[in-house]
């Protein structure tokens, strides 16, 4: 079945720091990856996705390249701010399925 | 605006008392889903709709139910609420199409289950 491990966090950077969390997945097919935050006390919103191998999504400085001999979708930003203080999430659909499957989620806190 | 919303917010119940989380979007989406989101395991899927009247189990059903008479709509039902249905839900909706659409979050429901 299909499947995302992200890292663990929590993860805490001082503002304008390089951000990496890494993304990695297991899946049928060809899926499309996603990555989505979720602010405190709101919905996941999407942030970016890539849809094939070797695109790139981007989005507000994030972006993150579909890599499918790693089997990875890395998300990186290179100098984060105190706003994107978030979780984030790591998901793929794989093939004709409507359903994301989405990895455990990284705590990432900025401090100013 | 297009949006998902979902009613109400927050919920502190006994166990069990019946209890429906409501769901609706404007967006005209065939593809509706829940999830349930708790610590460490990201969100899993309760159930899902890939159109009026067609429902289907997802990974995390047990305890739970839905129904779909209504394209909008999509409530999510507790027959009988326990302790380990605690947790934040989210409603989900998406166009039926490739497997790259966005799918669009409702802002959540925190259910407590005494």
């Amino acid at each position: 079945g299909n499947s995302v491990t992200q890292m663990e966090g929590p993860v805490t950077l001082s503002e304008e720091a390089f951000l990496t969390i890494n993304c990695t997945y297991t899946a049928t097919g060809y899926p499309s990856l996603f990555w989505y935050v979720q602010y405190p006390g709101e919905g996941l919103q999407l942030l970016l996705k890539a849809t094939k191998a070797d695109d790139k999504g981007s989005n507000k400085g994030f972006e993150a390249t579909y890599r499918k001999e790693t089997t990875s979708f890395h998300l990186e930003k290179g100098s984060v701010q105190v706003s994107d203080s978030a979780v984030y999430f790591c998901a793929l659909r794989s093939g004709s399925a409507r359903q994301l499957t989405f990895g455990s989620g990284t705590q990432l806190t900025v401090l100013p | 605006e297009a949006q998902v919303t979902q009613n109400p917010r927050y919920l502190i119940t006994v166990t069990g008392k019946k209890l429906t989380v409501t769901c609706s979007q404007n967006m005209n989406h065939e593809y509706m889903s829940w999830y349930r989101q708790d610590p460490g395991l990201g969100l899993r899927q309760i159930y899902y709709s890939m159109n009026v009247e067609v429902t289907d189990k997802g990974d995390v059903p047990e305890g739970y139910k839905v129904s779909r008479k209504e394209k909008r709509n999509f409530p999510l039902i507790l027959e009988s609420p326990s302790p380990n249905q605690t947790s934040l839900y989210f409603c989900a909706s998406n166009p039926w199409g490739q497997g790259g659409n966005e799918q669009f979050f409702g802002p959540g429901t925190r259910l407590t289950v005494l």
